[in-house]
């Protein structure tokens, strides 16, 4: 059963526009989320990070919000560039672990010219 | 240019074979991890080693064997895979171990098992 849950896996935005990944997840003992931006045949790069204490947390283009009442974190990306282009991964750590991170499975975002 | 390189990048292999993966970190970082991400799954974490020690070991079977002889090399040995073994392997690194500390992954080894 996945703990972490990115229920789109592509998701296709207009240049320019605003693109909103989401990310659902079951455990309420997360107590960090973090977003990782891949490209083909690379490895996966930090983007963004958000405490659960927090709620919102900002750079630059990027915003990652955090509902955890719904255990929902969503990240915008505005505007959206074709440079954007990517899978992104969104993933929790659990309170009681040093060192795992829970993944999702990605979502493939296309920004259309 | 991540300052995690990844060797090698492709590798086909047989069951009987044995091969071994190689990371090595230009960052300084104190801990590495070993992922295997599997098709249209989540990264699921093998291994991570704190300042050359296992630490973490995530009941992966024993024809996956690590290996971190310093803090800036990591291998993962590999012997009877199976074909469900055929996925992405990747190597990431941080400054300290600690899931609050971004991790810098390498470009992976796409392993394939006939």
């Amino acid at each position: 059963d996945q703990q972490v849950k990115q229920n789109s896996p592509s998701l296709s935005v207009q240049e320019g526009r605003i693109s909103i990944l989401n990310c659902d997840y079951t455990n309420s003992m997360f107590d960090y989320f973090l977003w990782y931006k891949k490209y083909p045949a690379e490895g996966p790069t930090f983007l963004i990070s958000i405490s659960s204490i927090k709620d919102k947390n900002e750079d630059g283009r990027f915003t990652v919000f955090l509902n955890k009442s719904a255990k929902h974190l969503s990240l915008h990306i505005v505007p959206s560039q074709p440079g954007d282009s990517a899978v992104y991964f969104c993933a929790a750590s659990p309170q009681d672990s040093n060192y795992q991170l829970i993944w999702g499975a990605g979502t493939k975002l296309i920004i259309k010219p | 240019e991540t300052g995690v390189t990844q060797t090698p990048r492709h590798l086909v292999m047989g069951m009987t074979n044995k091969k071994s993966l190689k990371c090595e970190q230009h960052l300084g970082h104190n801990a590495m991890y070993w992922y295997k991400q599997s098709a249209k799954k989540p990264l699921e974490l093998m291994f991570v080693y704190n300042f050359k020690e296992q630490t973490e070991n995530n009941s992966v079977p024993s024809r996956f064997s690590p290996e971190c002889p310093n803090s800036s090399h990591l291998f993962l040995h590999l012997h009877t895979l199976q074909p469900e073994d055929s996925a992405l392997y990747l190597c990431a690194s941080s400054q300290q171990p600690g899931t609050v500390q971004p991790q810098h992954f390498g470009d992976g080894t796409r392993l394939s098992i006939l």
